[in-house]
């Protein structure tokens, strides 16, 4: 199983936005609505940001929103402050065989 | 509160085994599938394993099929993770996550992580 193909990098200033994508196949991203986000600040444990595409879990500022198309999906971070400035990954179901499938990973820099 | 607590890693050689231990609370272990994910030195996160709430069904990533064997003991809140035949590849920080579900239903997310035990394979 491939990982999913996100951007090694995005950026942004305070208060814009900034959209990553996640492209993967008809196996996983395009098959099931099983996409999730996950943030990770360096020497810590991930944190899931979004699941089942664009659910929020409680305490997740809505600044955080998720979306797809075909076999795309993409994480947006909207008012972007200092605090956002983390790797994130995307994740994805890919059938019972491989199971679960993550990004490659995108480096948010807050400008 | 939920915790995940992994345990049991350590430097190892080449060919070596080790087994991980991730010890749950604060909510019903029996309920919920469990996974292993890893992260290598200055890499991203690679899906390693995943059990079933009973242990009945497992799961693999291709790179550890074979070698790697998961099993919980849902008596003790418990996951483990064997490695064996252990290689430099493998060098790694081990996590252990829960799997989400939504109205009853496993969604195939991870909603709470463990902090990550390391895992060093060298001669």
């Amino acid at each position: 199983q491939s990982a999913l193909t996100q951007p090694p990098s995005a950026s942004g200033s305070p208060g814009q936005s900034v959209t990553i994508s996640c492209t993967g196949t008809s196996s996983d991203v395009g098959g099931y609505d099983y996409v999730s986000w996950y943030q990770q600040y360096p020497g810590k444990a991930p944190k899931l940001m979004i699941y089942e595409v664009n659910r929020r879990p409680s305490g997740v500022p809505d600044r955080f929103s998720g979306s797809k198309s075909g076999n795309t999906a993409s994480l947006t971070v909207s008012g972007l402050q200092a605090e956002d400035e983390a790797d994130y990954y995307c994740s994805s179901y890919a059938g019972s065989n491989a199971y679960s499938v993550f990004g490659t990973g995108t480096k948010v820099t807050v400008l | 509160e939920v915790q995940l607590l992994e345990s049991g890693g350590g430097l190892v050689q080449p060919g070596g085994s080790l087994r991980l231990s991730c010890e749950a609370s604060g909510f019903t272990f029996s309920s919920y599938a469990m996974t292993w994910v890893r992260q290598a030195p200055g890499k991203g996160l690679e899906w390693v394993s995943g059990i079933s709430s009973s242990g009945s069904y497992t799961f693999y990533a291709d790179s550890v099929k074979g070698r790697f064997t998961i099993s919980r003991d849902n008596s003790k809140s418990t996951l483990h993770l064997q490695l064996n035949s252990l290689r430099a590849e493998d060098t790694a920080v081990y996590y252990c996550a829960k799997i989400g579900y939504n109205n009853g239903h496993k969604s195939y997310y991870f909603d709470y992580w463990g902090q990550g035990t390391l895992v060093t394979v060298s001669s």
